[in-house]
């Protein structure tokens, strides 16, 4: 078991926006604001997408975006295009022994 | 330009001992914290290991406290996971990545795959 909670899938149909939640506690989510969003395609390395619940590294798309709310962290793609097919992991730094958490991942099917 | 490069992987049977190597350029490493992340065969993603930048602390997953060991070379640009008493449930593919800042990992080997079988 994850310990941050994420939906097992999420789909959308091109140029839909839609949101994958992360829930956690105020261990981890809740507590630091070092949430991060990974997108992996089949058979690849993860690639970082959204660093400190908010920030894009230098060529993600602007179409991808974070927030926090409390205990749960979000990831939002907008315009969304067949490319964005793919599963997405949250990580946050938590307060216990284990440094880094991740969440179970969501499988994003573009319809 | 950025690489990352995992070796090391193989099949090991339970209880043994594997070393893994990630070699790392494009970057200043000494100035990276280096992480170990692994991904059993269908599964999510498990965070394993920290290293500091200069090697001084490292931080292990309790599932594999006691068992692993992060090791780093910044004159090599190298970091290493020493596993012992290895377990079925080891099995997976082991990604290195460097880390610019506050836990996130900016960049990505293509991981090495450890299978623990008898």
């Amino acid at each position: 078991q994850s310990a941050l909670t994420q939906p097992a899938s999420v789909s959308g149909s091109p140029g839909q926006s839609i949101t994958i939640s992360c829930t956690g506690t105020s261990s981890d989510v809740g507590g630091y604001d070092y949430v991060s969003w990974y997108r992996q395609h089949s058979g690849k390395a993860p690639k970082l997408m959204i660093y400190e619940v908010s920030n894009r590294p230098s060529g993600v798309s602007d179409r991808f975006s974070g927030s926090k709310s409390g205990n749960t962290a979000s990831l939002t793609i907008a315009g969304l295009q067949a490319e964005d097919e793919a599963d997405y992991y949250c990580s946050s730094h938590t307060s216990s022994s284990t440094l880094v958490v991740f969440g179970g991942g969501t499988k994003l099917t573009v319809l | 330009q950025v690489q990352v490069v995992e070796s090391g992987g193989g099949v090991v049977q339970p209880g043994r001992s594997l070393r893994l190597s990630c070699a790392a350029s494009g970057f200043t490493f000494s100035n990276y914290v280096m992480h170990w992340v692994r991904q059993a065969p269908g599964k999510g993603l498990e965070w394993v290991a920290l290293i500091s930048y200069d090697g001084s602390k490292q931080y292990h997953a309790d599932s594999v406290k006691g068992r692993f060991t992060v090791s780093r070379d910044n004159s090599k640009n190298t970091v290493h996971l020493q596993m012992n008493s290895l377990r079925g449930e080891d099995t997976a593919v082991y990604y290195c990545g460097g880390s610019g800042s506050n836990y996130r990992i900016d960049y990505w080997g293509q991981g090495t795959l450890v299978t623990v079988s008898s």
